[in-house]
């Protein structure tokens, strides 16, 4: 069955920093992937999407995600994060082949320090 | 509309009672879905509709819960004899493009069974 797995519920990095976000999926074939993010009070906005091609993919805000066949993975990435990035984030993904379902994962909660 | 919109945005209920929540997708989007919010959890899918029919029903709950769409456009999540543990953020999202395009969220209907 088709799963994601986020596997840090919490990250803490200080404004600035680096942040690498964990997504694995499980998945029959190759997927599509996303990254939405939601704020307080505010709707799940698409960040990023992989459906095919170059496996690094910009997104808005400065974050990129990477594709990795071989680790079944899609970390999300930015090299310097601002204190308006804290909010959860979530992986999803969905069928490459046929239109059906979007799954998510449960979500991993980003804390800036200043 | 501009986006997809929800109603209501909360809504209070006593256990045993009748809800029924609305969603407005945008114009155009053949696919509507509807998924489920815990608190501290990612959006669980409940049912996904292409058109006026139910693609993929696979994540409601219990026959307790029924959705319909009958034009094609509104959609509306119906729950009969509620529970405390229906209580949750029920998020509506729509697609022009099924499984494979981006998901425009709605704000959420905030549920609270009493």
């Amino acid at each position: 069955a088709q799963s994601v797995t986020q596997p840090d519920i919490h990250i803490t990095v200080s404004e600035g920093a680096s942040l690498e976000l964990r997504c694995n999926y499980s998945y029959g074939a190759t997927p599509y992937l996303f990254w939405y993010v939601q704020s307080p009070g505010q709707g799940l906005q698409l960040l990023l999407k992989y459906f095919s091609g170059d496996t690094l993919v910009q997104g808005i805000k400065g974050f990129e995600a990477e594709f990795k066949r071989s680790q079944s993975s899609f970390n999300l990435r930015k090299p310097s994060v601002h204190w308006s990035d804290a909010a959860e984030y979530f992986c999803a993904v969905g069928p490459m082949d046929r239109d059906d379902k979007i799954i998510f994962g449960k979500g991993t909660r980003l804390h800036i320090l200043p | 509309g501009a986006g997809v919109s929800q109603t209501p945005s909360n809504k209070v209920t006593e256990k045993g009672k009748y809800v029924e929540l609305r969603c407005d997708p945008i114009s155009g989007h053949t696919a509507l879905y509807w998924y489920r919010q815990s608190l501290g959890q990612g959006p669980e899918f409940l049912i996904y509709f292409q058109g006026t029919g139910a693609a993929d029903d696979s994540g409601l709950p219990n026959d307790r819960f029924f959705a319909v769409r009958p034009e094609g456009s509104v959609s509306t999540l119906k729950i009969q004899r509620t529970e405390r543990g229906d209580s949750a953020v029920y998020l509506c999202a729509s697609s022009s493009l099924g499984g494979t395009g981006e998901l425009f969220f709605g704000e959420g209907s905030r549920l609270t069974v009493l």
